[in-house]
């Protein structure tokens, strides 16, 4: 079945960057767009960006331009976000996702991961 | 930019209906797909809706989806509440560069 297993919490200071890894299973890597989505504690789901595993193009949301970063290590079946200049207002649980598959056109998050929280912190 | 408004929350009696808005800043929802999620808490989001009333395998027909272009809008009914289906409902759609535009959000309560 199809998996996507998130790196564990991360504390970081402000200024700091920080790296979140989506593990996927179940799956071959490389044929589903992996998207990240976050939200802050209490608040609700905000996109930041989509990433091909086959050819390793990016998409980022405008807010995050120039502080995200995505790439993958399509040996391990692996994608990562990486976030810089880390302010207070980054806290916030980072999900990674896939679409539900191909027999649809929109449906773009059939599986998630079950997020990772990210704490920004003097 | 585009935006996705929800209600905040709403509340209703076990085993009544529920319809949760979702109108669009311009008139975008028609020319997108509006997918729904629904997010209990400390859980990551699952699908409810997709392709504005399509339904996952899975997924209670309870659930059903719609959209009304005269208003600009997209709908999230459930019928027959149950206690579980207390939960964030997010709807969810695309803007002019295809990247994901959220609502904010509706919190169900079940009475």
């Amino acid at each position: 079945q199809v998996q996507l297993v998130q790196s564990g919490a991360e504390v970081r200071k402000p200024g700091a960057s920080v790296r979140v890894s989506c593990k996927a299973s179940g799956y071959v890597f490389t044929t589903y767009e992996i998207y990240w989505v976050r939200q802050a504690t209490g608040q609700g789901l905000e996109y930041m960006g989509w990433m091909s595993p086959l050819t390793g193009h990016t998409a980022n949301a405008q807010k995050f331009q120039g502080r995200v970063t995505m790439t993958r290590d399509t040996s391990i079946s692996t994608a990562y976000l990486e976030l810089s200049s880390l302010n207070s207002d980054d806290t916030a649980v980072y999900y990674c996702a896939r679409r539900l598959g191909w027999a649809c056109i929109s449906c773009p998050g059939g599986y998630w991961g079950q997020g990772t929280l990210v704490t920004v912190s003097s | 930019n585009f935006m996705l408004t929800q209600p905040h929350s709403m509340s209703e009696s076990l085993g009544k209906t529920v319809t949760i808005s979702c109108t669009g800043s311009s008139g975008y929802i028609a020319t997108n797909y509006v997918q729904w999620y629904q997010q209990r808490p400390g859980i990551a989001p699952a699908t409810l809706i997709y392709e504005n009333n399509q339904r996952p395998s899975g997924v209670p027909d309870r659930f059903s989806g719609s959209i009304d272009t005269s208003s600009n809008s997209a709908s999230l009914t459930i019928s027959g509440l149950k206690p579980e289906d207390e939960a964030d409902y997010y709807c969810q759609s695309y803007d002019r560069s295809n990247s994901w535009v959220f609502g904010g959000g509706t919190k169900l309560t079940v009475l």
